[in-house]
């Protein structure tokens, strides 16, 4: 069965600063990619997906197949980005989005 | 266009109590589902449906059920509630294609004492 891996819960950074959110997946076909994030007090939404190979509200991600990577990047962080933020994957047929345990992105002044 | 509405938003039940957690949505989407969200563990797919008629079981389906009659309306019920099942739960729908954009409601937080 897939899995999806965020190794930490918790991630702490100066606004301005770089700031790289780690994915790490288990998949033995091939994996659609994405990233949700939940702002405070609202819902949890589509921030982006990988074969759309975009950059949304600064972010990019991208699936290293070789590393089974996506991690989820930016340069130079705001402190609207604080929210809570999941990767997920589903397979070809779309009928199972499995998430992992999120990260909380905290953007400090 | 209201998109996913969740009812209700929160509630508190003893052990060995019933309830169904409603979910609707007004976008024409084949596909809904329900999600559990705990501390540490992201979230969780209980069950899902790609149409009227057809469910399927996620990866924590045990002490829920569910159907679909319709397009619009996917309840989750919990036959007899126990206190494992204290979380927040989230419906969420998606569109036809391979999109894998999902569409989240407000999410239902359930408290079992």
């Amino acid at each position: 069965a897939q899995r999806v891996t965020q190794p930490e819960k918790l991630l702490s950074v100066f606004k301005g600063a770089p700031v790289e959110l780690k994915c790490n997946y288990s998949y033995s076909g091939s994996p659609e990619l994405f990233w949700y994030v939940q702002y405070s007090r609202q819902r949890l939404q589509l921030l982006l997906r990988h074969i759309s190979r975009e950059s949304i509200k600064g972010f990019t991600a991208d699936l290293n197949k070789g590393e089974t990577s996506f991690h989820l990047k930016k340069p130079f962080a705001q402190e609207e980005d604080s929210a809570m933020y999941y990767c997920a994957l589903t397979t070809y047929n779309n009928n199972d989005m499995r998430f992992g345990a999120g990260t909380r992105l905290t953007v400090k002044p | 266009n209201a998109g996913v509405t969740q009812t209700p938003k929160f509630q508190v039940l003893k052990t060995g109590q019933s309830m169904t957690l409603q979910c609707a949505q007004d976008m024409n989407h084949e596909y809904m589902s329900w999600y559990r969200q705990d501390p540490g563990m992201g979230l969780r797919l209980i069950h899902y449906s790609v149409g009227a008629g057809i469910t399927d079981q996620g990866e924590v389906p045990n002490g829920y059920n569910v159907s679909r009659s319709t397009t619009e309306d996917f309840p989750l019920r919990l036959l007899s509630a126990a206190p494992s099942q204290t979380s927040v739960y989230f419906c969420a729908s998606a569109g036809g294609g391979n999109t894998g954009e999902l569409f989240f409601g407000e999410g239902s937080r359930l408290t079992v004492l």
